[in-house]
């Protein structure tokens, strides 16, 4: 592995159904974070985590959750998927860790569809 | 309400064209700017600008801020079709959220061979 990776790359879902998408960096960067692209909204944050074991929210968290069990991962989840969730779905980590540069190096995405 | 705006929202220019691309904004605790070129998937980091008036430059794309007005630009000389992408600009604010980074909407540019 190298940088971000996520899982999976589409999906199509039912509405009502509980989905997991999944994040993993091996650059053992401090914060994550899960952000979603709409066309002409640009990139908007979800949620976020500066170290493992605490998360935050951001922009638009509901209807979505998450965990922070170690450095390496962090999962996204969809309790009961709504057609408004509908959207390309950006994981991004960064080595800040409350001093320093915030830049984000982003993984490939999640493009999720929900019907 | 947007505290990163961008502008144009989408530009079309001809190959060898020079285009120079805005991004205003408003946020507490300002630390940095960044700007990221999109392409297919994702967004990849293109530079960082946490002082005024000192220039980024990497080959035909450079960047400058301006802190007093709350401003930073990116300019593109002699475009190639590869540089057709959403441009996303960024500002690191240590506000509430810690390390926050506000996006603008991006622009949209496509040059024509």
């Amino acid at each position: 592995i190298a940088g971000i990776t996520q899982a999976p790359t589409s999906q199509i879902l039912a509405a009502g159904r509980r989905m997991t998408l999944r994040c993993t960096q091996d650059m053992r960067h401090n914060a994550m974070y899960w952000y979603r692209q709409d066309l002409g909204l640009g990139l908007r944050l979800i949620h976020y985590s500066n170290t493992a074991g605490t998360t935050g929210k951001g922009e638009v968290p509901d209807g979505y959750s998450v965990s922070r069990a170690n450095t390496d991962d962090f999962p996204l989840t969809l309790a009961s998927a709504v057609p408004s969730q509908t959207s390309v779905y950006f994981c991004a980590s960064s080595a800040y860790s409350g001093t320093g540069s915030n830049e984000q190096f982003f993984g490939p995405g999640t493009r999720l569809t929900v019907l | 309400e947007d505290k990163v705006v961008q502008s144009p929202l989408s530009l079309v220019v001809h190959e060898g064209d020079t285009v120079t691309l805005n991004c205003s904004y408003e946020v507490t605790n300002f630390r940095s700017l960044l700007w990221y070129k999109q392409e297919k998937k994702a967004p990849t980091f293109l530079f960082m600008l946490t002082s005024s008036g000192i220039e980024k430059k990497s080959g035909r794309l450079s960047s400058i801020l301006d802190k007093k007005e709350l401003f930073s630009i990116l300019n593109i000389t002699a475009t190639q079709t590869g540089d057709s992408a959403v441009y996303l600009c960024a500002v690191d604010s240590r506000g509430s959220t810690l390390g926050r980074l506000y996006f603008g909407r991006g622009t949209q540019l496509t040059v024509w061979p």
